[in-house]
């Protein structure tokens, strides 16, 4: 079962650099959410879309954007990154109150 | 503001004996309570999700209860085993988004 495909695993990227990070679920979930996880820190919504076409700012939007063409992805974008966007990148679905995770991508901006 | 708060940090406990792991939230309005498992390198499993109608809510050898106007749940696993080593984390709904627990990391030792 795929449920939420996350990709890349693991990036190293040079500061200034952009990148996106992919989120793929096969669940037809509405919500779908960005989070970032740091130590000392816990997890951080990014951005989050209640559905198809819409999107909204979470607690740390700056530096990131997002698009929700379809159902389906929910693509995050980091135009140019900075040492301190290095985290572990969360996608996570949510279907009747209940959230689900991928497995996550570790970003190393250097 | 919701804040979470998960007592203890860290918990390590001989094989076969019954895990306590505690949530507190302040703002008791909520509508749910959701327990996830992390393991170390991984996304967030979702083990236990309680409406607020709920005061528990069981799965095998987990139990989770729901006390809204004390602001606190707490998930019981009974019979711990090596294999329920990893970080236990909490969450509840704030406005569009969730807010998690720091988690308690908890080794079983064989």
């Amino acid at each position: 079962t795929a449920g939420i495909t996350q990709a890349p695993t693991s990036q190293i990227l040079a500061a200034g650099r952009s990148m996106t990070l992919r989120c793929t679920q096969d669940m037809r979930h509405n919500a779908m959410y960005w989070y970032r996880q740091d130590l000392g820190l816990g997890l951080r919504l990014i951005h989050y879309s209640n559905t198809a076409g819409t999107t909204g700012k979470g607690e740390v939007p700056d530096g990131y954007s997002v698009s929700r063409a379809n159902t389906d992805d929910f693509p995050l974008t980091l135009a140019s990154a900075v040492p301190s966007q290095t985290s572990v990148y969360f996608c996570a679905t949510a279907w009747g109150g209940e959230l689900f995770f991928g497995e996550g991508s570790r970003l190393t901006v250097l | 503001k919701q804040e979470v708060t998960q007592i203890p940090a860290a918990l390590s406990v001989p094989e076969g004996e019954n895990l306590v792991l505690n949530c507190s939230f302040t703002d008791s309005a909520i509508y749910n309570l959701q327990w996830f498992r992390q393991d170390p390198g991984k996304g967030l499993t979702s083990l236990l999700l309680i409406q607020s109608s709920q005061r528990e809510q069981t799965s095998g050898r987990l139990n989770a209860s729901l006390d809204k106007s004390s602001g606190r749940s707490t998930l019981y696993i009974a019979a711990s085993q090596p294999g329920d080593s990893a970080t236990y984390l909490c969450a509840v709904p704030n406005d569009y988004k969730l807010s998690f627990g720091a988690g308690t990391t908890v080794t079983v030792r064989a």
